[in-house]
């Protein structure tokens, strides 16, 4: 079974530019989350979707937003990108609305704004 | 707000050493708990995970972590490591009843010298 792929792999964008990173899940997951992890620090929570409904949001300013497709994969947008969007982002996947459940990551996406 | 606090940000053994990581979290309910690996070049896998029940968990790779409740703890541990446990270790929590929005605490790498 294919886990959670993420794409592109690495990134580079210029400041003030917009990105847009996808996400597929594991087959047979409906939920998704994105995380940021900054070099040196562990991964914090940008945006939970489920059935394409946005389920919980982390303090992140909205320059960043996402969406969910009917077929469960998921798009994370940054726009006007700055030198501390630097980061790997990484998507998650679990079943969905079932409580106890974990979370499959994927290799994330590297992403540098110069 | 819920916080994780993991003491040891590097931590250094050699082979065949017993390893004990600290992980703390701050929240006054009921929560999920986890241990997630992180190789190099590799995505973040799960090692272990608490959701209830016998407080004592084992996990893959003959890691396991016990949660005390008491003192809002989830310490790993491991009797011997090995040079292929080299890697980043994140001590994360989320709400119980809940499959969203993990918080992570901020790492351990561990280097095992052969």
């Amino acid at each position: 079974d294919a886990g959670v792929t993420q794409s592109p792999t690495h990134l580079i964008k210029t400041r003030g530019q917009q990105v847009t990173l996808r996400c597929s899940p594991i087959s047979g997951h409906k939920s998704v989350s994105w995380y940021q992890q900054v070099l040196g620090q562990g991964p914090q929570f940008i945006f939970q979707y489920y059935e394409k409904e946005e389920r919980g949001r982390g303090n992140f300013p909205d320059r960043f937003s996402a969406r969910q497709f009917p077929n469960y994969s998921s798009e994370l947008n940054v726009n006007a990108l700055l030198l501390g969007d630097s980061a790997l982002y990484l998507c998650a996947s679990s079943v969905g609305d079932i409580p106890n459940t974990e979370a499959f990551f994927g290799q994330g996406t590297r992403l540098t704004v110069v | 707000a819920q916080s994780v606090s993991q003491h040891n940000h590097h931590v250094i053994l050699s082979e065949a050493a017993s390893l004990e990581l600290g992980c703390n979290y701050s929240y006054g309910g009921t929560v999920n708990l986890f241990w997630y690996v992180q190789y190099p070049g590799q995505h973040l896998q799960l090692l272990l995970k608490y959701f209830s029940g016998d407080p004592l968990v084992k996990g893959i790779k003959g890691f396991e972590a016990e949660f005390i409740k008491s003192k809002f703890s989830f310490n790993l541990r491991k009797p011997s490591v090995q040079w292929s446990d080299t890697a980043e270790y994140f001590c994360a929590v989320n709400k119980a009843d809940s499959s969203y929005k993990l918080i992570f605490g901020s790492g351990t790498r561990l280097l095992v010298r052969p």
